[in-house]
Parts: structure tokens; C-alpha cells; sequence
């Protein structure tokens, strides 16, 4: 069974502040991603990685980055937190060949910024 | 550039009725479509998917999805809702070549009401 975990489900940051969103997958996925989900917005794509150390940008990047030190981990960075970054967050993993197969998503981490 | 528009934000139907989520997407290429379930206080899970072959999919839960490419459609059916299938629902669609990024629908909330 594919896991995919997040280090918090949720987390309440002081806007400046900088945010560490983690995400492990136990499955050697090859793929994996970051999503916010925002009611009314569906789901953005902020960054994926398809390789250790590489990283592509999604539809919605300012203000964030990413790391890919190990295969199995994503970490979600937000520099300078900031109101409009309060949001859910979903990380995403999958199998290589192709973004089109299924992804496996964790179960999220609501993130407020105040 | 691709896109999907799930055509109604929600939808109440009584337990035991049939309903249907409505799912259109626009892409230059040819597609594979996809629909996620999130049940409350999780991550996306994959109900069903289209990648080639018959028009009509199944998921081991009782939904159905038939691809329409002529109406550019991908409606979501269950003849018969159980309580358990209230969920938000988010229907997707990405290229079917190489390395292709999933877009997402807004989703649609599905309540059943008993």
C-alpha cells in the first residue's frame, strides 16, 4: 500500500516566519508534487520534481520553493510566510514514465498564517 | 494549455437516488481523464480513470465515467448513492504524451442526504 505522509496536519505560523512543509512517500516514487487546495479553486500545482535534486515549477510558484535532497522526501518551503499562503496543502507522489498515472496524495496539512 | 470546469460546486441528492457530477475539460492534445475522491479529513484518492480503450470506466465502488470525446465530457454516475459517498469529487485531465501535468477541476460537493 503506497503511503504518502505529511509532518503535520496542521500548523498555525507567524506572518515573516519561514515554513517547512514535509513530505515522505514510501513507495520510490520517482514523482512528487505540491498542491494547494483552496475552496472554490480546486487544486494548484505548486512544484513537482520528477528526479533527486530537480524541481519544476507549477502554475502557482512566488513565494514558494522546494528541496529534493532524497527520493523518498519533498519539502515545501515558504520563505516569508504570508496571509495569502494560508491555505491546505497536499503533497503527491507517482510513478515515473508519465505525470498521467495516478497520483497518491497525503492527507494534508492545513497551514494558517496569521 | 489544458483545463477542466466540473460545472456545479455542489449537489444534494437523497440516499438511494442516482445522481451525476458533471465534468468537461478543453485540451489541444489527446487526454487522459481522471476522477479523485477526498473524503472528509483526507487526501485524494483515485475513484476511476480513462486512458485508452473502452469509453466507459468502473470503479469497484458502483461509479461510472464515460469519455465523450466529441462533448469533450466526463461525467461521474452512480445509480444508486449509499450515505458513505459523501465526499468532494474533482475530475482531471492531462495530456497523454510524455511528461504531462495533471490539471485539476474546483471539485464538486456531494452530500447525501438520508
Amino acid at each position: 500500500d503506497v503511503k504518502v505522509t505529511q509532518s503535520s496536519r496542521y500548523l498555525v505560523k507567524r506572518t515573516g516566519e519561514k515554513v517547512f512543509l514535509e513530505c515522505v512517500q514510501d513507495m520510490d516514487h520517482e514523482n512528487m508534487f505540491w498542491y494547494r487546495q483552496d475552496p472554490g479553486l480546486g487544486l494548484r500545482l505548486i512544484y513537482f520534481s520528477y528526479d533527486v535534486k530537480m524541481k519544476e515549477k507549477g502554475d502557482i510558484p512566488e513565494g514558494y520553493s522546494v528541496s529534493r535532497e532524497k527520493k523518498e522526501r519533498f519539502s515545501l518551503i515558504l520563505e516569508s510566510a504570508s496571509t495569502n499562503q494560508t491555505s491546505m496543502y497536499l503533497c503527491a507522489s507517482s510513478l515515473a514514465t508519465s505525470f498521467s498515472y495516478e497520483q497518491y496524495f497525503g492527507p494534508g496539512t492545513r497551514l494558517t498564517v496569521t | 494549455a489544458q483545463s477542466v470546469t466540473q460545472l456545479d460546486s455542489q449537489v444534494h441528492v437523497f440516499e438511494e437516488a442516482p445522481v451525476e457530477l458533471r465534468c468537461n475539460y478543453s485540451s489541444s492534445v489527446s487526454v487522459y481523464l481522471f476522477w479523485y475522491v477526498q473524503y472528509p479529513n483526507q487526501g485524494l484518492q483515485l475513484l476511476l480513470k480513462y486512458l485508452s480503450g473502452s469509453t466507459l470506466v468502473e470503479s469497484i465502488n458502483g461509479f461510472e465515467a464515460e469519455f465523450n470525446k466529441s462533448q469533450t465530457s466526463f461525467h461521474l454516475r452512480k445509480p444508486s448513492v449509499h450515505i458513505s459517498d459523501t465526499a468532494e469529487y474533482f475530475c482531471a485531465v492531462s495530456g497523454s504524451g510524455g511528461y504531462q501535468k495533471v490539471t485539476f477541476g474546483t471539485g464538486t460537493k456531494l452530500q447525501v442526504i438520508p
